[in-house]
Parts: C-alpha cells; structure tokens; sequence
C-alpha cells in the first residue's frame, strides 16, 4: 500500500461542474496536506494547504480534511477548460517527510 | 521575481558521461529539494538539503550526487548516468523545513534523456 494514494484518472468533468478529487493516506500521524496543480510539461504550483481538520476555501478551491478518515478532497467549484491538469497530493507524515501522491488528471471538458 | 531556476531545461547524453544539472534560487530559501518525476509514479525525492553544507538523501538517492556550498545554489551530479536515469527531474525550494513552511517552489523542470 503506497503511503499517499490517488485515482490516477483520468476524471473527466463539464464545464461549470463541481470537480471532486480525492487523496487517502495511511501515516495516521501525517500533519499538513497540500495540493499541488501541474499542467502538462511544466512543474507543480501550489493551490492549497491546509492543517486542521474541516474546510477551507480559497476563491474556486475548497480543501477539505477529515483526518479521523485519513483523507484530503479538493473541490473545484465551476470547473473550467484551463482547469485540465494533473492534481498532486502531497502530505507531511509522522516523520516530517513530505510524501507525494501519483496524481489525478482532470480533463474539463468544454 | 521570485524564482527557482534550472539549467539545462533539456539534455540528451550518453552512457557514463559526466553531467551536472544546476539549480538556484533567489529567495534566500534554506532548504532545497531535487525530485524525478517518472509516469505512474509521481515525484520522488533524490537529495534535499536543510542548509548549507547539510545534504541527506531521499527516496531513490542512487546514481546520484549533491552539494550545498552556497545557500543559494544545489546542483546535482550524474557521475555516470545509466538509461534508467532518463526522466524529468525538478529542483524545489522552501523558506525552511517545519510547520508552516512545508511549502515548496519549483523550478521549470530538466528533461534529461540517457541514451
């Protein structure tokens, strides 16, 4: 079982729809979560972190973290075409390592 | 600008030749990170450095080496690359490694070909 574990996808969704994606972890110690954004070719950006658990919101971005379940959601919120990339989880474990996820594509389709 | 930055964005080589990929950053940033990104297996650490002079390694650090001389800069060596070393391979920086500082900023990425 890989630490951090992800849908590799590809998740298609309309433009305009609700973009759910998903990141489970197994350290149950893990501390901070973070969502990465990686269009093809290029390097990861950081959209959100997020340390407690519960919501936040960021404009079109909610993370979400429910660490009794052990996982962290990214939601987008009227998803749109220049939303397509790769989604990267990444989560700091028990260790202070930052440990990444393989990604999920997402193809917002017009 | 803020940035972190790579050289070369592209090289193809050969079978035990020498190479060296440069990183530097302007953020003053203490620590530094170099990642492969390979399909289906997401980024994998190789080195990553708390500060100057202090290097560690990380996931897959084989084949692999690093120095720290400056704070700004934190190169990586292929002393003989082999063809499973063919990948692209990030550089990353953050201000520092603990809560609230897990942040990292990435360079554009070197696409490395070991023929």
């Amino acid at each position: 079982q890989k630490e951090v574990e992800q849908n590799s996808g590809p998740l298609s969704v309309p433009e305009g729809a609700i973009a759910s994606l998903n990141c489970t972890y197994s350290d149950r110690g893990s501390q901070s979560f973070f969502w990465y954004r990686q269009y093809s070719g290029k390097s990861p950006e950081l959209i959100m972190f997020i340390y407690s658990n519960g919501d936040k919101e960021d404009g079109r971005f909610t993370a979400q973290l429910n660490k009794a379940s052990q996982y962290v959601s990214l939601l987008i919120r009227d998803s749109q075409p220049s939303d397509s990339a790769t989604y990267l989880c990444a989560v700091v474990n028990s260790n202070y390592q930052l440990i990444w996820g393989a990604g999920t594509k997402l193809i917002i389709k017009p | 600008e803020a940035q972190v930055t790579q050289n070369p964005r592209y090289l193809i080589t050969v079978t035990g030749k020498k190479l060296t990929v440069t990183c530097s950053q302007n953020m003053n940033h203490e620590y530094m990170s170099w990642y492969r990104q390979d399909p289906g297996l997401g980024l994998r650490q190789i080195y990553y450095s708390m500060n100057v002079e202090v290097t560690d390694k990380g996931d897959v650090p084989e084949g692999y080496k690093v120095s720290r001389k400056e704070k700004r800069n934190f190169p990586l060596i292929l002393e003989s690359p082999s063809p499973n070393q063919t990948s692209l391979y990030f550089c990353a920086s953050s201000q520092s490694w603990g809560p609230s500082s897990y942040e990292q900023y990435f360079g554009p990425g070197t696409r490395l070909t070991v023929t």
